[in-house]
């Protein structure tokens, strides 16, 4: 079945980089976007922006400029966020999920089971 | 959030509940669709409406969703137990040019 698995809680201090890993089975990876989501404590969904699975192109939605990093290893069917200096701010689940239509533009199925990072001195 | 929700809406065993969402001209004015997500306690968001008013398979029909004009609903039929959780509205915003959630809305079961 389409699956998307994420890797575990992350425990950062500030000004660390912290990557979140997403390996997608069950259908072919280069074929469907990837979006990211924030969700932080008890705080809505927050879309994040997206990434060209078949060009390797990330397009960041507004306020997930210049700290974060999209990016993909199509050999391993995986998909990457990258969050540089790290802020307590930063501290929230993050979600990958399956984008149908590419851009964000259509709906998200299916989505990882998340990441918690914690960011703490 | 871009699209509005209530924060909370509740209902017996058996009763129909609707949520609402409601846009604007740059998001549920264009011919992008909405989409409903549930997240159970814990859990990560699930996909329960697409394309405004389309059923995933192995989603009850319970759950239904309709659109007009700049807003949208989710309605819920016979209430079980089970229904508890939060349910957020999705589309696409042609100003920012990007996907846009609801800010979502507590289902409590009673």
């Amino acid at each position: 079945q389409v699956q998307l698995v994420q890797s575990g809680s992350e425990l950062k201090k500030p000004g660390a980089s912290v990557k979140v890993s997403c390996r997608a089975s069950g259908y072919t990876f280069n074929t469907y976007a990837m979006s990211w989501v924030r969700q932080a404590p008890g705080q809505g969904l927050e879309w994040m922006g997206w990434i060209n699975t078949d060009t390797g192109k990330p397009t960041y939605a507004q306020g997930f400029t210049g700290r974060f990093v999209f990016s993909l290893d199509t050999y391993v069917s995986t998909a990457y966020l990258q969050i540089t200096s790290l802020k307590a701010e930063d501290s929230a689940i993050y979600y990958c999920a399956r984008d149908l239509l590419g851009f964000g533009g259509g709906w998200f199925d299916p989505w990882g089971q998340g990441t918690l990072v914690t960011v703490s001195s | 959030s871009v699209l509005t929700q209530p924060p909370s809406v509740s209902g017996a065993p058996g009763q129909r509940v609707t949520i609402s969402c409601t846009g604007s001209s740059s998001n549920f004015g264009t011919n992008y669709d909405v989409h409903w997500y549930q997240q159970l306690p814990g859990t990560a968001p699930k996909l329960l409406i697409y394309g405004n008013n389309n059923r995933p398979s192995g989603v009850p029909d319970r759950f239904s969703g309709s659109r007009s004009g700049t807003s949208a609903s989710l309605a819920i039929t016979g209430l079980q137990a089970e229904d508890e959780a939060d349910y957020f509205c999705q589309s696409y915003d042609t100003s920012l040019r990007g996907s846009i959630f609801g800010g979502g809305t507590k289902l409590t079961v009673l």
